[in-house]
């Protein structure tokens, strides 16, 4: 089993729908969880952050993490062409080291 | 520096040669790390430093490979020997502490082995 596991992608939605993304990881001792955006030649960029259960809302962006079931999403509301990105997962399962998915490409199309 | 500042942006290379990839962080940042990446996958850890800990090597794939932090700030990443399957994008990355707040990466190095 991977450390970090994303839904298999690509995924398309069409503008102004929501998008969700969504991650599973192992390490039950897990405290610290991320979503990077990375556009296509570029480095990935820190796009969202979450430390507890629950939901965390920036901007269009909405983060949701349950513990007990080792799960962690991203809900991207009203999208937009310039969201189209592989969108990765990383989770910090030991002292300072990210663990990252696979990644799940996103198209949004006008 | 503001950001995370990687050399050099392209490096092709013989197969065979030594290449060295330097990473400059964000100043103050006390970890700092190298993943690579290559072409359509994930990110592949390699190394670890934190302040004036001995480094995580654990991610290193061979022993071609080896890298070093001087001063606490600028770090190196060496690759002897280079072979094709070396070719992929350098990322390295730095954080104020633990990586509890993520990680800040720098814009990489494509290195291309042929």
């Amino acid at each position: 089993q991977k450390e970090v596991e994303q839904n298999s992608g690509p995924l398309s939605v069409p503008e102004g729908a929501i998008a969700s993304l969504n991650c599973t990881y192992s390490d039950r001792g897990s405290q610290s969880f991320f979503w990077y955006r990375q556009y296509s030649g570029k480095s990935p960029e820190l796009i969202m952050s979450i430390y507890s259960n629950g939901d965390k809302e920036d901007g269009r962006f909405t983060a949701q993490l349950n513990k007990a079931s080792q799960y962690v999403s991203l809900l991207i509301r009203d999208s937009q062409p310039s969201d189209s990105a592989t969108y990765l997962c990383a989770v910090n399962p030991s002292y300072g080291k990210l663990t990252f998915g696979q990644g799940t490409i996103l198209t949004v199309h006008p | 520096g503001a950001g995370v500042s990687q050399s050099p942006s392209n490096k092709v290379t013989e197969k065979g040669k030594d290449v060295e990839l330097r990473c400059d962080p964000i100043s103050g940042h006390t970890a700092l790390y190298w993943y690579r990446q290559s072409l359509g996958q994930g990110l592949e850890f390699l190394i670890y430093f934190q302040g004036n800990s001995a480094p995580d090597k654990s991610g290193l794939p061979s022993d071609r490979f080896s890298a070093e932090r001087t001063g606490g700030s600028v770090s190196t990443l060496t690759i002897q020997r280079t072979q094709q399957e070396d070719s992929a994008v350098y990322l390295c990355a730095s954080s104020p502490g633990t990586g509890d707040d993520g990680y800040t990466f720098g814009s990489g190095t494509r290195l291309t082995v042929v």
